[in-house]
């Protein structure tokens, strides 16, 4: 009822490209949905955030697009640059508390 | 404000012995999480406080952990006796109840037990 199901594990797109991450979650108590980025060696910091009473939300290359129905949000990332090669977490914020459950993480690798 | 600060950043230590890390959150946050992070399952949530209460303490894997907040700028997360599986890398991260709900979190300490 917790989990949150993420894919792809890992991600290899070219410099400029499109990179997709999705997210999937069972639990209706959900009512916030982070993601956030990883570098190695740090700790993951929070990306881009969205609510369930907004179907899209972006902020510069990055955009959340969610969909309440199918309980499903994705990350893209347009114009890919090796800069964004880093582990993406989806989470999801259970609105009984202030707890996050998080996505098994994607890694993803921008060739240049 | 110099963000969430952990301390050891790595600590190597025997099977058997204790091993306490540290976390001082950001000033003002009143709640405070501990994560641990392996690859095989990934992010996990271990306990958190919401000023200085245990909250949910679901997580702790067992009564080997514990875990504890004396006062609003400090949490310790202690594992007695350690052993080899515990290795991974633990995170502690702090927020607000309101407002922003980002969690902030620490850089991390890797602990290796061998």
């Amino acid at each position: 009822q917790q989990q949150v199901k993420q894919s792809p594990q890992s991600l290899i797109v070219q410099k400029g490209g499109i990179s997709i991450i999705n997210c999937a979650y069972e639990n209706t108590a959900f009512d916030y949905f982070p993601w956030y980025q990883q570098f190695p060696g740090k700790g993951p910091a929070l990306l881009i955030a969205i609510r369930p009473d907004v179907s899209e939300k972006k902020e510069g290359r990055f955009t959340i697009s969610f969909n309440k129905s199918a309980k499903q949000f994705s990350l893209h990332i347009m114009d890919s640059q090796p800069g964004d090669s880093a582990t993406y977490f989806c989470a999801a914020r259970n609105n009984a508390g202030n707890m996050l459950t998080f996505g098994g993480g994607t890694r993803l690798m921008v060739k240049p | 404000d110099a963000g969430v600060i952990q301390s050891p950043r790595h600590e190597v230590t025997e099977m058997g012995q204790e091993v306490t890390l540290r976390c001082k959150p950001i000033s003002g946050h009143d709640y405070l999480f501990w994560y641990r992070q392996t690859m095989m399952r990934g992010l996990e949530l271990l306990i958190y406080f919401n000023n200085n209460v245990p909250i949910d303490d679901s997580g702790m894997p067992e009564d080997r952990f514990s875990a504890k907040m004396p006062n609003a700028s400090f949490s310790t997360l202690k594992i007695q006796p350690s052993e080899p599986r515990d290795s991974a890398v633990y995170f502690c991260a702090s927020s607000l109840s309101s407002g922003s709900l980002e969690q902030y979190f620490g850089p991390g300490t890797r602990l290796t037990v061998t």
